[in-house]
């Protein structure tokens, strides 16, 4: 099993582009989400999934989206980056509420 | 509002010695607290749990205490090792639609 996969792992935007990161799994998880991490901070979420289908914002979701087409799949998308999104992006993936499981991480700078 | 968080920023200890890493929390209500341990440039990696029911779990070399009546929570760590250098978290079940919110973070420096 390749757990939790992210790509890419590193990208450079400028003001005003757009992106969108991907995250996969293996586990067969209902759950999927996306977390930021900011220096010396801990992890806020952005936006969750409990299911295919289906998507849900979390404490941080403004100038994000998220589509959740297939179960394994969880997109986050940046439609129009700002310098305040420069941050390492985590995905995250569980079988119930509660244990999640981490990808490598992406880091974004946004210039 | 609700929040998990942390005393120490930052603990260094000698190698072979045990570790303890403290956690408080403010939502009465949680009844799930996982430690996180996250190495420089990767995701955060589980390593214990404990619910509400129990005060103390215990893993290989890690222990978690759950003190409810206080709110906090600890992570010891026996025998520490070079390898436990990292920053470790606490996250509970919180008030964010059941989702886990994370305190944030201890770095914990294991001295040879």
């Amino acid at each position: 099993n390749a757990g939790v996969t992210q790509t890419p792992k590193f990208r450079v935007l400028k003001t005003g582009q757009s992106m969108t990161l991907l995250c996969a799994q293996d586990m067969n998880h209902e759950y999927m989400y996306w977390y930021r991490q900011d220096p010396g901070m801990g992890l806020r979420l952005i936006h969750y999934s409990v299911g295919e289908g289906t998507t849900a914002k979390g404490e941080v979701p403004d100038g994000y989206n998220v589509s959740r087409l297939k179960k394994q799949n969880f997109l986050l998308g940046l439609e129009s980056a700002a310098p305040s999104q420069t941050s390492v992006y985590f995905c995250a993936s569980s079988y119930s509420q509660e244990t999640q499981y981490f990808g490598p991480g992406t880091r974004l700078l946004v210039l | 509002g609700e929040s998990v968080g942390l005393h120490l920023p930052t603990l260094s200890v000698q190698e072979g010695d045990n570790s303890i890493i403290n956690c408080a929390y403010s939502n009465s209500a949680s009844d799930y607290f996982i430690w996180y341990k996250q190495e420089s440039g990767k995701g955060p990696q589980f390593i214990i749990d404990i619910r509400s029911n129990m005060d103390k779990r215990q893993g290989q070399r890690v222990t978690v205490l759950l003190n409810k009546t206080v709110k906090h929570l600890s992570l010891q760590i026996a025998a520490t090792q070079p390898g436990d250098s990292a920053v470790y978290f606490c996250a509970e079940i919180g008030n964010a639609g059941n989702m886990l919110t994370f305190g944030g973070g201890t770095r914990l420096m294991v001295k040879p």
